[in-house]
């Protein structure tokens, strides 16, 4: 089945700065790369989603790449805000049917 | 997207006993999930809720420990049987976007149990 390693597991960074959270999966197979948010005692909602026939997507702050010969995806945030505080996680599915393969998250800490 | 209604949101349960969890969306969905996410951890797949048919489960859960119903498009119960402090987690409700590929996930609330 599939697999989904995320890193870093936690990401502090100042506040207007940039950050960047790496997945990589193993099956090749998979066409679709959705990108959760959490907040604490939240659920998951989706903020980002990228399908195999598109290197590159961008909504406002948040970009998401995607290099399927090297089966790797990255989220990018730009100009964080305190906000963007939240664990974060990515997830793949396509190669056995609907369902998500989540990574591990990503605890990202705006700091003022 | 889809509104998914989870109960209970959370609660308290003694060691041996089952609670179901209950989760109504507001329009038909073709597809519908169960997820665990333990304290600090990532959500993982339960089950596939089928309509009409057996659940679909993933390595690790078994129907006995976690038997699942879906009657119709729109409602499904996930129990969990003799609990034991291990099954203290949040379980999540999903369903697959229609409109945008069965793919994309809107997730409930979440119950979060604590199993004394």
């Amino acid at each position: 089945g599939e697999n989904v390693e995320q890193h870093p597991s936690t990401l502090s960074v100042q506040e207007g700065d940039s950050a960047v959270i790496k997945c990589t999966y193993s099956d090749s197979a998979s066409n679709y790369f959705p990108w959760y948010k959490q907040e604490l005692g939240k659920r998951p909602q989706l903020i980002i989603d990228i399908r195999s026939n598109v290197g590159e997507k961008k909504d406002q702050r948040i970009a998401v790449t995607l290099n399927k010969t090297a089966k790797h995806f990255s989220l990018h945030i730009t100009e964080t805000q305190p906000e963007d505080s939240a664990v974060y996680f990515c997830a793949a599915s396509g190669g056995g049917g609907n369902k998500l393969t989540f990574g591990t998250g990503t605890q990202l800490k705006v700091e003022l | 997207s889809a509104v998914i209604s989870q109960k209970p949101s959370r609660d308290i349960c003694q060691r041996g006993t089952s609670l179901t969890i209950q989760c109504q969306v507001d329009s038909q969905v073709t597809m519908m999930f169960w997820y665990r996410q333990q304290p600090g951890q990532s959500l993982t797949l339960i089950a596939t809720a089928n309509q009409g048919s057996e659940a679909t489960y993933e390595s690790g859960f078994v129907i006995d420990k976690f038997p699942i119903s879906r009657p119709n498009l729109t409602f499904s119960t996930l129990t969990v049987s003799n609990m034991s402090p291990e099954d203290s987690s949040i379980y999540l409700c999903s369903v697959g976007d229609s409109y945008s590929g069965a793919n994309v996930l809107t997730f409930g609330a979440g119950s979060r149990l604590t199993v004394l």
